[in-house]
This record gives C-alpha cells, structure tokens and sequence, in this order.
C-alpha cells in the first residue's frame, strides 16, 4: 500500500460548485497534514495546514482531517475558474525538521 | 510578501557534469529543503538542512548530491555528476516553523 494516496483526476466542475478533494494515507504516525495547490510549471503553493484531527477554515477553503480512518479532505466552496489546478496533499510525522511525503495531486478544472 | 527564489529557472547539462542550483530562502526562515518532481511524478523529499548540516535524507540523496549554506542567504544543491535519470524539477522549500514550508519555483534540470 502506498504512504499517501491521492485520485489524480482530472476533475471538471462548474463554477460556483462544492469541491472535494481527498487523500488517504497508511502511516498512522502523520501529525501534519498540509494542502498545496500547483499551477503548471509552477512550484507546490501552501494553502492550509493542519495538525492531528479536525477542521480548519481559511475563507472558501476547509481542510478536515479523520485520523481513525485516515482520510483527509480539502473543500472549495464557491469554486473559480482560477481554482483550476493541481492540487496536493502532503503529510509529516513530527521531527526535528519535516519531512513531506506528497501524494500525487488531483488536476481540478473549474469551467466557467 | 517574501518567497524563495530558485535560479536558474532552466538548466541543461550533459551526462556527467556537475551543477549546482541555487535558492535564496524566506530570510528569517531557519529550515531549508530540496525536493525534485519528475514530469508527471509526485514531489519526492530528498534532504532536510538545519542548524548547519543536514537533518535527515532519503534514499535518493546519494553521494552525488551534497548541500551547503555558503553564507547567510543562499542554500545550494550540486549534483557532482548528473545521469539521465536526474532529469527533474527541482525545488527549494524554507520554513520559521518546521512543518509551514513555503516552496521556490523551481529549477528544471535537463540531463542530455
């Protein structure tokens, strides 16, 4: 079983859509679980980050995070045409420093 | 807002020969990353940089790649001598807190 598994989509939604997007991951040792967006050619874009269980909102974003079945989400609420990329998960045990294991991302395409 | 610079956005090399890539991380920033994503690929880790040497490394960072801070503001990856199969993108993360890493946008290394 891979450490962090991710759909890779692609993803095609309307605009103003609900999106969800997904990883799950086998090591039960993960404490930070991280959301990137990626533009093509472009470097991972930090959105959210959460530690151990629970949710966080950032404006249309939420993150969740379900540590008993070892599944993460990222929300986008109200979904734009410039939403449209890659996103990734990545995910750390807790370290000195932190070492992200990413999954493969999700391509979303948001169509106006 | 600060961000990581990466140069050269583009490199090309022959097989054999040495290259170094070059980041200027967030300034007050403490915590200093390489990760590559082969087109197509997910990003993988390859080392870690804290306090002046390296933290923790993977099994791709072998004794072709070393890494160095040769003075307060730059952090360098060199690759002694570069095979087909290093043929990637390479990124440069820095983060203040260990686990909030903030991405470059990347260096393309072409190995002919």
């Amino acid at each position: 079983q891979k450490e962090v598994e991710q759909d890779p989509g692609p993803l095609s939604v309307p605009e103003g859509a609900i999106v969800s997007l997904n990883c799950t991951y086998s090591n039960s040792a993960f404490q930070y679980f991280m959301w990137y967006r990626q533009y093509s050619r472009k470097g991972p874009e930090l959105l959210m980050y959460t530690y151990s269980s629970g949710n966080k909102e950032d404006g249309r974003f939420t993150a969740q995070v379900d540590k008993s079945s070892k599944y993460i989400s990222l929300f986008i609420r109200d979904s734009q045409p410039s939403d449209s990329a890659t996103y990734l998960c990545a995910m750390s045990t807790i370290k000195r420093t932190y070492k992200y294991i990413f999954g493969t991302g999700t391509r979303l395409k948001v169509l106006a | 807002e600060p961000e990581v610079t990466q140069t050269p956005s583009h490199q090309v090399t022959q097989m054999g020969q040495e290259v170094i890539l070059r980041c200027v991380p967030i300034s007050n920033h403490l915590y200093f990353y390489w990760y590559r994503q082969i087109l197509g690929q997910k990003v993988e880790f390859l080392v870690s940089f804290y306090n002046n040497e390296i933290s923790e490394k993977s099994e791709i960072f072998d004794d072709q790649f070393s890494v160095e801070r040769p003075d307060g503001s730059n952090f360098t990856l060199k690759i002694r001598s570069t095979k087909l199969e290093d043929s990637a993108m390479y990124f440069c993360a820095s983060s203040g807190l260990p686990y909030e890493q903030y991405f470059g946008p990347g260096t393309r290394l072409t190995v002919t």
